[in-house]
């Protein structure tokens, strides 16, 4: 267990619906990221705040948006779903910003998003 | 460009040592990450190498030629629960973002008894 939370586990939804992926990072991390991994692409990252404040911006779709809460959760927004989108959607913490050292990112368990 | 590539399958005996090599082009080098993934399941941390040489963590070490941009993970013992995906990532240097990780799309290892 990482101590990344990741909720929900499983969703199921229909093309063109808005869904909202919610994280809460280990104690003590200020760094949240979000990646997307499908079959045939590997992890991709999407976003990642650092406390509060978007910090780098990876190949998300201008449908998709993020944020992170004052208390440190973060929620990833996926609008206007398309079949392309079914994927399992992670996110990771860090202590800092990852650029120095090994200040490794944990993962959560993932969602598994499912778009009919 | 960014580039990570790993070989997509690997198998092994149990007992056995088994090397997955990871080369990589991308635009900044801040240090190389190797995560198992079991299937649908998270990423797990194993290694992490900035400087050339090799790092040695129990039955596993990680190997880093920043010059060559290649990197390998080297697994012994194999156990049957090393079966797993194994992700080289690295960590890019560029502009404000250099936390970023780049993965590679991952090499599936199967341990056969």
């Amino acid at each position: 267990d990482s101590g990344v939370t990741q909720t929900p586990k499983h969703l199921i939804t229909a093309t063109g619906q808005r869904v909202t992926l919610r994280c809460s990072p280990r104690s003590g991390d200020l760094s949240v990221y979000w990646y997307q991994q499908s079959l045939d692409q590997g992890l991709q990252f999407l976003i990642q705040y650092y406390n509060g404040e978007e910090r780098a911006k990876g190949n998300i779709l201008e449908r998709f948006s993020a944020q992170q809460f004052p208390d440190l959760h973060s929620e990833l927004n996926l609008s206007s779903l398309e079949l392309g989108d079914s994927a399992l959607y992670f996110c990771a913490s860090s202590v800092g910003v990852g650029e120095i050292g090994t200040d490794t990112q944990y993962f959560g368990p993932g969602t598994r998003l499912t778009v009919l | 460009g960014q580039n990570i590539d790993q070989p997509t399958e690997m198998t092994a005996t149990e007992g056995a040592i088994v090397q997955i090599n990871c080369t990589y082009q991308t635009s900044g080098f801040n240090g190389l990450f190797w995560y198992q993934q079991h299937a649908g399941e998270a990423p797990t941390f194993l290694s992490y190498n900035v400087l050339d040489g090799l790092e040695e963590k129990g039955r596993f070490s990680s190997f880093l030629s920043r010059s060559k941009g290649y990197s390998y993970l080297l697994l012994k013992e194999l156990q049957m629960k090393d079966s797993a995906s194994y992700l080289c990532a690295v960590r890019d240097h560029y502009g404000g973002s250099q936390g970023n990780l780049i993965f590679g799309k991952g090499t599936k290892l199967s341990v056969k008894p």
